[in-house]
């Protein structure tokens, strides 16, 4: 079965700062997809970032990147430059490979971007 | 292109009711999955439909259902509706036909209130 662990509940991060939100994993797949999502408060889950366990590099989108390091199974979502408009829940979820549709979701982590 | 809309928004039932939410996928998408999120429980993976047949289940009790039409619109029904079934419902689409790397994209949601 497939785990997806974010132990930080909530952060609060001045403007302009960058932000780590953490990510870890278990699975015993060797292929999986790696996602996050922000969630305002209005509920929708908007996609940001993929990141493939076969991907070389980090993935990155805009002020987004994804700090992948496979060894330690962590997916760390970084965030340059934060702007007000980033305070939201932010979830990190896999995706296996066998078969399944199904995103795994981590408990996600509410964070807060203050002036 | 048109994202993913779920109808209607908010939605009010007593215990005993039934209620069937709609999701319509972004043009092409043939897959749509279904998910619950409540605070307790976080987000959980109901169903996937794909070309009108249930490809997946998640471990929740047959009074959850969902149907699939030929333009890849989707219905959940909830029967005998519980308390405990007040959450926000996720609708997502995708293309269906990678395994892992594909991305799932939301709709807005269904917020489902039961007393």
């Amino acid at each position: 079965a497939q785990k997806i662990t974010q132990t930080q509940p909530g952060m609060f991060v001045q403007e302009k700062e960058a932000v780590t939100l953490d990510c870890t994993y278990d699975t015993s797949d060797q292929s999986y997809g790696l996602f996050w999502y922000k969630q305002p408060s209005s509920g929708e889950m908007i996609f940001l970032i993929y990141q493939g366990s076969y991907d070389e590099q980090n993935a990155t989108e805009g002020r987004y990147s994804l700090n992948f390091q496979k060894a330690r199974k962590s997916a760390n979502l970084v965030i340059s430059a934060s702007q007000l408009g980033d305070s939201a829940m932010y979830f990190c979820a896999m995706r296996p490979s066998q078969g399944a549709q199904k995103l795994v979701f981590g408990q996600g982590t509410r964070l807060t971007i203050n002036p | 292109k048109a994202g993913v809309t779920q109808t209607p928004r908010y939605l009010i039932k007593t215990r005993g009711q039934q209620v069937t939410l709609s999701c319509s996928p972004i043009s092409g998408h043939r897959s749509v999955s279904w998910y619950q999120q409540t605070p307790g429980q976080g987000l959980q993976f109901l169903f996937e439909y794909f070309s009108e047949t249930q490809r997946n289940k998640g471990n929740f009790p047959g009074r959850f259902s969902g149907r699939q039409f030929s333009n890849s619109r989707s219905e959940m029904n909830v029967s005998t509706l519980e308390l405990g079934d007040s959450a926000l419902y996720l609708c997502a689409s995708s293309l269906g036909v990678a395994a892992y790397q594909e991305t799932q994209y939301f709709g807005p949601g269904t917020r489902l209130l039961v007393l």
